[in-house]
């Protein structure tokens, strides 16, 4: 069974500054994996995914995300986060096939100005 | 774009009270999934279905059931709302026949069971 770990429930950093989140899946079979974001009262909102090739995969709103296979992690960045970055942050999975995603548990980014 | 519409944002009822979650996509998407949110514990899977009539349980179905008459349409249901089921409500779709199964998310339902 798949499963997603986002090693950091909230994190805080100062305006500016660069910000990485952390995200490990477990998954015996080859994966595809996204972060989504939740800004506060919204639904989730695709950020970014990984399907396969190059294993930087650039999003929206300026953030990046690379795939490590041999470290079955996701690591999403952002080299200078703004105020409007405060949000909540989704790590999912998928196997290939009609499945549904599998979620982390989300890490609170709060940005302070 | 994708638009996944929720029939309300905020609800708010009463123990033992029948309520109905409505979600629909406009996108011809094959799948449908509701999901809650809770602080701590992440998006679970309630419930979703590949097709007309068809539904499958996801992680935490008990005290939830679905309806899909139709494709675009997915309602989920709570039989006699409890206040334990107080919770933040996502629905999303996507299309099958993509390998990578992106879901698409409509805005959410905050409901409040008194």
């Amino acid at each position: 069974a798949q499963s997603v770990t986002q090693l950091d429930s909230q994190v805080p950093v100062f305006e500016e500054a660069p910000v990485e989140l952390r995200c490990n899946y477990s998954s015996s079979v080859s994966v595809y994996l996204f972060w989504y974001v939740q800004y506060p009262n919204q639904g989730l909102q695709l950020l970014l995914k990984y399907l396969s090739g190059s294993t930087l995969v650039k999003g929206i709103n300026g953030f990046e995300a690379e795939f490590n296979k041999s470290q079955t992690s996701f690591h999403l960045r952002k080299p200078s986060v703004h105020i409007s970055d405060t949000a909540e942050y989704f790590c999912a999975v998928s196997k290939a096939g009609n499945t549904p995603l599998v979620f982390g548990k989300g890490t609170r980014l709060s940005v302070i100005a | 774009d994708v638009k996944v519409t929720q029939s309300s944002r905020y609800l708010v009822k009463r123990t033992g009270e029948k309520v109905f979650l409505e979600c629909v996509q406009d996108m011809d998407h094959e799948n449908m999934f509701w999901y809650r949110q809770d602080p701590g514990l992440g998006l679970r899977l309630i419930y979703f279905s590949y097709d007309v009539k068809m539904k499958e349980k996801g992680d935490i179905p008990e005290g939830y059931s679905v309806s899909r008459e139709k494709k675009e349409r997915f309602s989920l249901i709570l039989e006699s709302a409890s206040t334990n089921q107080t919770s933040m409500y996502l629905c999303a779709s996507s299309r099958t026949g993509t390998a990578y199964n992106e879901q698409f998310f409509g805005p959410g339902t905050r409901l409040t069971v008194l």
